[in-house]
């Protein structure tokens, strides 16, 4: 069976320093992946997705990036952190139009 | 742009009775769409997928229905109960989705079933 991983689960982090939210997937081959980020009592809202190994799309300009250096594996990165990066940062995977399987998130706190 | 729209305010109804959410949409022709549950702190998870030539989709308790002209999808959950208590996110895809299958969320309903 499919599951997905995301670290770490919880992270404080100062502004202005580095980020690096991991993302894995077990048991299927060539996902789409995604991360989303949902700021408090807030939607869901899309930030990057992959088709393919080295493919990324940005939904959002933004402060970050995300990169795909493996098939099941998903990087959110940012090299300068800022206080509205704070939020529940989700990653997903799916085949071509299903539905979508979501980690267990990871919650980021920037003070 | 594409606009998804959810009732933001919570909806609480007692054990046993149906739940009824709605989903809104506009500036769109979606192929399908998605209801998604959440609870706090979790991950969403997926429910039910209808597609644009289904009128009505049914699983367990949960009934979703996908009304093109109206631009309108309604969760209906019979006989609730407290467990039943989450946000549920209505999802469509983005435009130029083709095969990346992705999604544009609403901001979901808060549901709670009083015991």
């Amino acid at each position: 069976s499919q599951t997905i991983h995301q670290w770490p689960a919880t992270l404080v982090q100062p502004v202005g320093s580095p980020l690096s939210l991991e993302c894995t997937v077990e048991g299927t081959s060539n996902p789409n992946l995604y991360w989303y980020r949902q700021a408090a009592g807030r939607g869901l809202q899309l930030l990057f997705y992959s088709v393919g190994i080295g493919q990324i799309s940005s939904e959002v300009p933004q402060n970050l990036s995300a990169s795909r250096p493996q098939d099941r594996q998903f990087i959110l990165s940012s090299k300068k952190l800022l206080l509205s990066d704070s939020g529940f940062y989700l990653c997903a995977w799916a085949l071509a139009n299903n539905e979508q399987f979501f980690g267990p998130g990871t919650r980021l706190t920037v003070l | 742009s594409q606009k998804i729209e959810q009732n933001s305010e919570a909806l609480n109804i007692q054990e046993g009775k149906t739940a009824t959410l709605t989903c809104n949409y506009t500036n769109y022709s979606p192929a399908y769409l998605q209801w998604y549950r959440q609870d706090p702190g979790r991950g969403p998870v997926f429910l039910l997928l209808i597609r644009e030539n289904e009128k009505e989709k049914r699983k367990e308790r949960l009934k979703v229905t996908f009304d093109t002209t109206l631009k309108q999808s309604l969760f209906h959950i019979t006989a609730s109960q407290p467990a039943d208590s989450a946000t549920y996110l209505c999802a469509l895809p983005g435009w130029g989705s083709s095969n990346t299958g992705k999604l544009i969320f609403g901001q979901g309903t808060t549901l709670q079933v009083k015991p």
